[in-house]
């Protein structure tokens, strides 16, 4: 089962340049997400999307814009990289809310190694 | 502000030992308490998860317990494996109406034979 897919797996940009991470899931989850994960700290919200047609902010959204192409896609664009977004970034899915007694589960992909230079 | 505090920030067993991995919290109100595993290189993994009604829940050898009240948790590996060597982070759904997961920073767990 493939899960939650992204690509690319590792990335190098200079800074200023533009690239997109693309995510897919096939488990038909109405709630896709990515996040952050950088040294010494927790995972990290950028930006949500609840249902298709449908995206929010999180935590730390300067600098980045996504789409949600369908049910199943969610990318997430650096139109212009920093070093600061030198990060490992994380495409995530779930059927529905997270909170509450029914607590969602939340997928992650494997991981996108990103570095701008 | 919200936070989710795990300790140790590290730690090594031998294989067959137990160990346990603490977490408290300061996020109000709670509704959920999760416990992922990650190993290096990869995406985390759900091992449990309980709302504020339960005190306790297992996983195979992976035990969580819940305390609400004292706003602990923690995670008990029972018989240790080299398979158990990962981080293990403790997360926490945020405010009610914000859907948002607060995630603590992990605990690096090793295991040597």
């Amino acid at each position: 089962n493939a899960g939650v897919t992204q690509t690319p797996k590792f990335q190098v940009l200079k800074t200023g340049q533009s690239m997109t991470l693309q995510c897919a899931q096939d488990m038909n989850h109405n709630s896709m997400y990515w996040y952050r994960q950088d040294p010494g700290m927790g995972l990290r919200l950028i930006y949500y999307s609840a249902s298709e047609g449908t995206t929010d902010k999180g935590e730390v959204p300067n600098g980045y814009n996504v789409s949600r192409l369908n049910k199943r896609e969610f990318s997430l664009r650096l139109e212009s990289a920093a070093p600061s977004q030198t990060s490992v970034y994380f495409c995530a899915s779930s059927e529905g809310l997270l909170q509450g007694a029914r607590g969602n589960t939340i997928y992650f992909g494997e991981g996108s190694w990103l570095t701008v230079v | 502000k919200n936070q989710v505090e795990q300790s140790p920030q590290s730690l090594i067993i031998l294989e067959g030992k137990n160990c346990t991995l603490q977490c408290n919290y300061t996020v109000s109100p709670f509704s959920n308490l999760r416990w992922y595993k990650q190993d290096t290189g990869r995406g985390p993994v759900s091992l449990t998860i309980m709302t504020f009604s339960e005190n306790t829940k297992s996983n195979g050898r992976y035990t969580a317990t819940l305390d609400a009240d004292t706003k602990q948790s923690s995670l008990h590996i029972t018989a240790s494996q080299l398979s158990d060597s990962a981080s293990y982070i403790c997360v926490v759904s945020g405010p009610y109406n914000t859907d948002k997961l607060i995630f603590g920073t992990g605990t690096r767990l090793q295991v040597f034979p």
